[in-house]
Order: structure tokens, then sequence, then C-alpha cells
């Protein structure tokens, strides 16, 4: 059975840094993408970006580029998200989902958020 | 790249049949056959409910159905049920390494 276990609530003050982790069971992991996707309060769901944990080919939507930054343990089976200096504007839900391609991506299993706090 | 555009809110009655859009461009929706479609409890999970469009993963109930129609994709839900109240949220892929969500519709039953 695949899961998606994600790591807890986080609270940091603007500047600070930050990581967050998603590990996952039941499948190989190396083998399939892990996207990140972010919901801010009273918003909609924002794709921040995908990672091949196989080597590691990290792909941002333009919108995160050099903001935020993926990175994969294949070791522990788990993907991490970090930012090095964080804004009050990345308080979100952050979740993680694996991702298959069928042409385009879509995300079969998903975690059940990390919620980050910047104030 | 903008958010896909979906109703803010569609309700309906235990039993009927309800339909939420999603509209794209011919960039996105209009382009590819990669929409899916996802049901999000808050505080919970999102789940997958359809990709390919109209492609159902195993265990779904097949009370829940997609189609398109030039830039404009759906997510039908027949026999609706208690259980069915959330948010959902379609996905189209734009080209590149984009995927773009649509705004969410909460379903309220």
């Amino acid at each position: 059975e695949v899961q998606v276990v994600q790591s807890g609530a986080e609270a940091r003050k603007p500047g600070e840094s930050l990581r967050i982790a998603c590990t996952t069971s039941g499948y190989n992991f190396p083998n399939y993408w892990i996207g990140w996707v972010r919901q801010r309060p009273g918003k909609g769901l924002e794709r921040l970006g995908i990672i091949y944990p196989g080597d590691s080919d990290a792909r941002y939507h333009p919108s995160f580029q050099g903001h935020v930054a993926m990175s994969a343990d294949r070791s522990i089976n788990t993907a991490h998200l970090q930012w090095t200096s964080l804004k009050t504007s990345d308080t979100a839900i952050y979740f993680c989902a694996r991702a298959r391609d069928s042409g385009g991506l879509y995300f079969d299993y998903w975690g059940p958020g990390t919620l980050v706090t910047v104030s | 790249q903008s958010a896909l555009t979906q109703p803010a809110s569609v309700s309906g009655s235990p039993g009927q049949s309800i339909t939420i859009s999603c509209t794209g461009t011919d960039s996105d929706v209009g382009a590819y056959t990669y929409v899916s479609w996802y049901q999000h409890h808050p505080g919970m999970a999102p789940k997958l409910l359809i990709y390919a469009v109209n492609e159902r993963p195993s265990g779904v109930s097949d009370r829940f159905s997609g189609s398109k129609s030039g830039d404009t994709a759906s997510l039908t839900i027949s026999e609706l049920q208690a259980e069915d109240e959330a948010d959902y949220y379609c996905c189209s892929y734009a080209g590149g390494d984009v995927e773009v969500f649509g705004t969410g519709t909460r379903v309220t039953v």
C-alpha cells in the first residue's frame, strides 16, 4: 500500500530557514516523480515543482524558481522542500504527492500536508 | 500562467447529479488531454478522482466522471451523497514543466 507521510507543522519568523519532509513507502521511491503543491489560507492549489528521486532532476514552476529548493534522499525514501529566507507570504499548507506521467503529470497519492506559518 | 476558472460553489440534493466546469485556454485545457480532478476534504490529503480527462483510478466510485469540450473540462458527480461535500480542483498540463490548477469549487450537499 502506497503511503505518503509529511513532517509536522512549523512556525518561523521572516528571513529564517526551513526544511520540511515527505516520506513515502509502498512503492519504488526512485522511480516516480514527487510533486510539491501549496495552499495559501483561503486559496486554491498551486504547484511549486517536481523532483525525480532517481537522479534528483528538479523542475520548478517559474513563480517559485530561486525561492524554494527541492531535494530527495533515496536512502530514506524522503523528499524535502527547503527555504533559506522565508517570507510572510510563504504561510501555507504544503502538500507533497507522488506524480504519474501519462504525457502530462497527475498526482495519485498525496500526503496530509505540512502547515507552515511565517510571522 | 493563470489558474483555470471554476465556479466558487455548486450545490445539490442527495441523489441528484451536479457538474463542475473548469475553463482554461487553448494553451492548457484546450491543447492537451491531460486534465485531472481532485477531491479535498479540508484537513485531509487530497484524493485523485480523474486523470487524462476521463480515466478513473481503481477504487474511485463510478459516480465520478470527467469530460472535455474545447477549452472547458467538466466533472460530473452523480447520485450525490453527503460524503461528497468537499472542495474540488481541476488541473491541466500547460506545456513544458507546467501544470496549472483550477480555482477550486466548494460542493455542498
